[in-house]
C-alpha cells in the first residue's frame, strides 16, 4: 500500500532556530497538505498546497511558516523562527484530484508525523 | 463544514461488535460522511465515506438513515487493536473549490477494547 513518508520523525529544536519538516507524498497524488496537533488535542489543518501553490491556508499558517515543492517529490513545511507553542505532531497527508465528486476527505493519506519539541 | 457530535468515550470487549454514533444535524445535499481512525503518534488513517445508506468495506460498515442527521461506524468483532480514536467528518468539495480543503477534526471518539 502506498505511503506517505515523513522525516524526521523526531526533532527536537531551541526557540527560535529555524526547522524544516520534510514529507515524501503519494506519487500520483496532486493535492498536499500539513496538518499538526498538539499533545491531547485535536488533528488542526494548516495548510493545503496544489499545482505548486497555496490553495487554502488557516489561521495558524501565519507569516512564520512556509512550504515548498523543491522538485517532484518532496514537500516541505519549514517554521523559520520555532516557538515553545510550536511544540507538536506534524503530519503530512496527500490525496488524489477529486474535483468534482463531492468526497470531501476520501482517498486522504496521511504520514506517520514529525514529533517536533521546542524547548 | 457541519458541526458533527460524537460520544467522547467508549468502551468495548474483543470480539464485540461496536457502534459509533456520530450526529450531524446540519447536513447539507452535497456532503458526504467519512470517518477516520487514529493511533497513538500516529496520522489519521480514512476508514468508510458514505452518502446514504450502508456502505461496507474490509474494515467496517457506515449505516446512515434516510434524512441523514446522524450515521452510525460499526467494527465488527473488534480486537485489542483496534483501540483508536474514531473521527467522523461531514463535508463536501463541491462548494469549497475543489479537493484542496482543509480537513476538520473534531475531539472524536477514544474507543477502548479490553480483553
Amino acid at each position: 500500500e502506498p505511503e506517505v513518508t515523513q522525516t524526521p520523525s523526531h526533532q527536537v529544536t531551541q526557540m527560535g532556530q529555524e526547522v524544516i519538516l520534510r514529507c515524501v507524498p503519494i506519487s500520483n497524488h496532486l493535492y498536499f497538505y500539513w496538518y499538526r496537533q498538539i499533545l491531547g488535542q485535536k488533528v488542526e489543518f494548516l495548510v493545503s498546497f496544489y499545482n505548486n501553490e497555496i490553495s487554502e491556508k488557516s489561521e495558524i499558517f501565519d507569516d512564520q511558516f512556509s512550504v515548498e515543492r523543491p522538485d517532484g517529490s518532496n514537500f516541505t513545511l519549514k517554521i523559520r523562527s520555532t516557538k515553545l507553542e510550536d511544540s507538536a505532531m506534524y503530519f503530512c497527508a496527500s490525496s488524489e484530484a477529486l474535483r468534482g465528486m463531492g468526497r470531501l476527505g476520501y482517498g486522504y493519506t496521511f504520514g506517520s508525523g514529525t514529533r517536533l519539541t521546542v524547548v | 463544514l457541519a458541526k458533527t457530535t460524537q460520544p467522547i468515550s467508549m468502551d468495548s470487549y474483543e470480539g464485540q461488535e461496536v457502534n459509533i454514533t456520530c450526529s450531524h444535524n446540519n447536513i447539507a445535499t452535497n456532503d458526504y460522511i467519512t470517518w477516520y481512525q487514529q493511533f497513538p503518534s500516529q496520522g489519521p488513517r480514512f476508514i468508510i465515506q458514505g452518502y446514504k445508506t450502508k456502505v461496507t468495506n474490509e474494515v467496517a460498515s457506515l449505516f446512515i438513515p434516510a434524512d441523514r442527521k446522524s450515521s452510525t461506524l460499526s467494527l465488527p468483532r473488534v480486537s485489542l487493536s483496534d483501540t483508536a480514536v474514531y473521527y467522523c467528518l461531514v463535508g463536501d468539495i463541491l462548494n469549497s473549490g475543489g479537493g484542496a480543503d482543509g480537513l476538520t477534526f473534531g475531539k472524536g471518539t477514544h474507543l477502548i477494547i479490553q480483553p
